[in-house]
């Protein structure tokens, strides 16, 4: 069965430091997300991603953020100077169409630990 | 704004009773859908359960069923013969339609199934 795929899994940077998440999503999806979940706390939506251009961003994806499918594959985020706040299980999203009832199927997510 | 309340922070149940998980939900949207997330402790979110704002029944899917009552603006999860594996968090989410379909989830409730 299809699945979305996380690389990596656990992610330790220092505070200022770069850092990129990559996703790879289901082969024949057209929509990507990118969510966090800070630890005890619920699911946050970040970005969403269709026909190479960010559809919809919420407040918590600043300047720092930006994502990319930089090939027919890859779906990245990247953090450009990570902050303490920044800590975080981050989940990879994909979905076929938008439709009301296409499931959105998460990747096991990256644990990134900002020292 | 789209608002998932999930009251209780926490359910135990007994391996083979049922349970219910309760989720509310707030939209003036007239087109939305619903889902219910799994997170073992393992930290993946794993599809269980849609319910679509305009279906006429009430979604199953093996063991687990919703109890969807759109006047109240509940969508409750049922799990039947509740099995040790049935141990994790569980979070209802809500998509409307248009943009970028994006999910908003409530904070989860952690069911233990004891033996």
């Amino acid at each position: 069965e299809p699945e979305v795929t996380q690389t990596p899994s656990h992610q330790v940077t220092q505070m200022g430091q770069e850092v990129i998440l990559r996703c790879v999503p289901i082969s024949n999806h057209l929509y990507f997300y990118w969510y966090r979940q800070i630890l005890g706390q619920k699911v946050e939506f970040l970005v969403s991603f269709y026909n190479n251009e960010i559809s919809e961003k919420s407040e918590i994806f600043d300047d720092q953020f930006s994502v990319e499918r930089p090939d027919g594959s890859n779906f990245t985020l990247k953090i450009r100077s990570t902050k303490l706040e920044d800590s975080a299980m981050y989940f990879c999203a994909s979905q076929l169409t938008t439709s009301r009832a296409d499931t959105q199927y998460f990747g096991p997510g990256t644990r990134l630990t900002v020292l | 704004a789209q608002k998932i309340t999930q009251t209780q922070p926490g359910m135990f149940v007994q391996e083979k009773e049922a349970v219910t998980l309760d989720c509310t939900y707030d939209t003036s949207d007239p087109s939305y859908g619903l889902f219910w997330y799994k997170q073992p402790s393992s930290g993946e979110m794993i599809f269980l359960i849609y319910q679509g704002s305009y279906d006429q029944q009430n979604a199953t899917e093996g063991r687990y069923s919703l109890n969807f009552q759109k006047a109240r603006k509940s969508a409750n999860l049922v799990i039947s013969a509740s099995q040790l594996g049935d141990s994790a968090m569980y979070f209802c989410a809500m998509s409307q339609q248009g943009g970028s379909e994006k999910l908003v989830f409530g904070k989860g409730t952690k069911l233990t199934v004891n033996p």
